[in-house]
């Protein structure tokens, strides 16, 4: 059974940093992309990044491209985000998911969310 | 950058009845690169639908997807209490992978 478990979620300021972890298992993951995608409070779903399984290629939304990195440890079967230089709305619940296919296809399965709220 | 636009924003209809939801993508993206989501207050969204057509794992057969190039709908045939939920189109051609707004099928 496929499981997704983040954490590191929780409140910092503004301009502060935060890493978010996904524990994956249940499957092969360095042969899987991974995906972060947010959801700010009462608001739809926002792709954040992805990362391809061998963790050598990886791509951002402008609106965090340059503050976030996106990490994995193959290794711990874990994914990461590392977020810094942190704005208010970058407040959301942040939810790590797999792809389908390798590298390809829809997110099948997500995580149950951890919560990341910037505010002074 | 894909944008998908869905409509209804919120959709009245009581369970037995039929849905039809509308999501448009501009500019065209292949059927393989379109999916679609549900969303249940306070928990993650859910795969429904993939490749336009194609029922996720554990998906009942009331849901369905149709629609090629720019035009994609999904369809509940009858609906059950559970399927009130907010539903998400969303391409993965090419990123940023882009989700549409949301339509809210709530009760009547």
């Amino acid at each position: 059974e496929v499981q997704l478990l983040e954490s590191g979620g929780g409140l910092v300021q503004p301009g502060g940093s935060l890493r978010l972890s996904c524990a994956a298992s249940g499957f092969t993951f360095s042969s899987y992309d991974m995906i972060w995608i947010r959801q700010a409070p009462g608001k739809g779903l926002q792709w954040v990044s992805i990362i391809s399984g061998s963790g050598g290629i990886s791509y951002y939304a402008d609106s965090v491209n340059g503050r976030f990195t996106i990490s994995r440890d193959n290794s711990k079967n874990t994914l990461y985000l590392q977020m810094s230089s942190l704005r208010a709305e970058d407040t959301a619940v942040y939810y790590c998911a797999k792809r389908r296919g390798y590298n390809y296809g829809a997110f099948e399965y997500w995580g149950q969310g951890t919560l990341v709220s910037v505010s002074s | 950058e894909f944008v998908l636009t869905q409509s209804p924003g919120t959709l009245s209809l009581s369970p037995g009845e039929r849905a039809t939801l509308s999501c448009r993508v501009s500019p065209s993206v292949s059927s393989s690169h379109l999916a679609w989501y549900q969303q249940k207050p306070g928990q993650a969204p859910r795969l429904l639908i993939y490749e336009a057509s194609s029922r996720a794992t554990g998906i009942p057969d009331r849901f369905s997807g149709s629609g090629s190039g720019t035009d994609f709908t999904l369809t509940i045939s009858s609906l059950e209490p559970e399927d009130f939920a907010v539903y998400y189109c969303q391409q993965h051609f090419n990123t940023p992978y882009t989700f549409g707004q949301g339509t809210k099928l709530e009760i009547k």
